[in-house]
């Protein structure tokens, strides 16, 4: 399988505390993208970085880029309760629209 | 107009029945995509449509039978289906061409009994 790995698998926090998160995965790509999704709906694109990219903000999210190492990181800072969810790393490899998902980090956040 | 719009959101089927999952978007996208997706797994891509042509299947049954009338639109007709398909079916949409980003549905829960 093609499918990128993250870790941790879940993750507990304390409201206002940062969560980071990990994503590795196998092949050579075109951009890295990092999805949320809250409990049986639908997945809400949060931040694409491309592989000539090695750093970007938006928000209270940070997201790093190793294309050496093939790893991403996700960083939420100041965590909120609205931030309970599942986050996604997906891979797009260039020529086709076919995004490869990681396996998912679970992150709670504690009132 | 950002949303991607998914009928219905429930599903119960049995085995031998036919039934459609549909999809409509109005953001121009003509990229339009199905993922299969079970409980804490990721989503797993089925099909792909690009510029209302299939361009990947990922090797699905046959059960499962995509079918993009417009570029709008974008239905998944099922057809003797087992209880292992049993799922949320989420359907997205992007630009076409390369691995931009994704817009998703709310997703279709099936149950097949």
């Amino acid at each position: 399988s093609q499918q990128g790995e993250e870790d941790p698998q879940a993750l507990s926090i304390q409201e206002g505390e940062n969560a980071t998160m990990n994503c590795s995965y196998k092949t050579s790509i075109n951009n890295l993208q990092w999805y949320r999704q809250n409990s049986g709906r639908g997945l809400v694109h949060l931040i694409l970085i491309r592989s000539n990219e090695r750093e970007k903000h938006s928000g209270r999210l940070r997201v790093t880029l190793d294309t050496s190492k093939k790893s991403s990181s996700l960083l939420i800072t100041a965590s909120r309760a609205a931030d309970t969810a599942s986050y996604f790393c997906a891979t797009g490899r260039f020529g086709n629209e076919k995004l490869t998902f990681g396996t998912g980090t679970r992150l709670t956040i504690i009132p | 107009d950002t949303e991607v719009t998914q009928t219905p959101k429930h599903l119960v089927m049995g085995m031998t029945n036919k039934k459609s999952l549909k999809c409509e978007q109005h953001m121009g996208h003509r990229a339009m995509y199905w993922y299969k997706q079970k409980a804490k797994k990721p989503p797993e891509l089925m099909f792909v449509y690009s510029y209302e042509k299939l361009s990947i299947n990922e090797s699905v049954p046959s059960r499962f039978s995509p079918e993009c009338p417009n570029s709008s639109l974008l239905n998944l007709h099922l057809h003797a289906l087992q209880p292992e398909d049993s799922a949320l079916y989420l359907c997205a949409s992007s630009l076409a061409g390369t691995s931009y980003e994704q817009y998703f549905g709310p997703g279709t829960r099936l149950t097949v009994t």
